[in-house]
């Protein structure tokens, strides 16, 4: 199994550009998870979906974020327009059945936002 | 306060020692997870447990769920286990999503 993938790794951008951040679950996988890592604030949790349906949106900063998953092997996440400190590690990681079971990460996409 | 708290932030120490890095919550658990990012940003999950000990190779992890108390040991370290070691557990209450403790940074030198 390829495990989770992500793309870009990496991205810099200029403020006020929309930026989006592609997902591609492991196959089979349930659910799926959006996560921003910053020095500052650790790993948060963004959106969980279940079964392609958003589950748990409340870690969602504002309504510059978005996030579809259009079907079972692809999601996305977009920022427009996006801001420095928008700045992080953006994880994608996916789970068999639901958010309590063991997570496979993706490789992350950095961002930087100018 | 957080809802998890590792110990100590910081770790080093010399290839061959004991390793020992805590976690201790303040919530009621379904679950505790373990996870280990490589310097190069990489994170992969190393054990869930709800309840006793689990061992893959040199990692260990217990938990105790009346004190809300895990550790994670690493026998015969290695320089490869440097890394940073993240706890996190799934409350049973309130929002059904990991809450994360800040990291341990481990650092094994030759």
């Amino acid at each position: 199994d390829a495990g989770v993938i992500q793309s870009p790794r990496h991205e810099v951008t200029e403020m006020g550009q929309e930026v989006t951040l592609r997902c591609k679950p492991i196959s089979g996988h349930n659910s799926l998870f959006w996560y921003r890592q910053t020095m500052m604030r650790g790993l948060e949790l963004l959106i969980y979906f279940n079964n392609n349906v958003p589950i748990d949106d409340s870690g969602m900063p504002e309504d510059r974020f978005s996030a579809k998953m259009p079907n079972a092997s692809f999601s996305t996440l977009k920022i427009q327009p996006s801001e420095p400190r928008d700045s992080a590690v953006y994880f994608c990681a996916s789970s068999r059945l639901a958010a309590l079971d063991e997570q496979f990460f993706g490789p992350g996409t950095r961002l930087t936002v100018l | 306060k957080n809802e998890v708290e590792q110990s100590p932030q910081n770790l080093t120490a010399q290839e061959g020692e004991f390793i020992t890095i805590n976690c201790s919550y303040s919530v009621g658990i379904s679950a505790l997870h373990w996870l280990q990012q490589h310097p190069g940003g990489g994170i992969v999950s190393l054990f869930m447990l709800s309840s006793g000990k689990k061992k893959h190779g040199r990692l260990i992890a217990t938990i105790n769920i009346q004190e809300k108390h895990s550790s994670l040991h690493i026998t015969a370290s290695h320089p490869r286990d440097s890394a940073v070691y993240i706890c996190a557990v799934f409350p049973i209450q309130g929002a059904q999503k990991l809450v994360f403790g800040q990291g341990t940074r481990l650092t094994i030198n030759p």
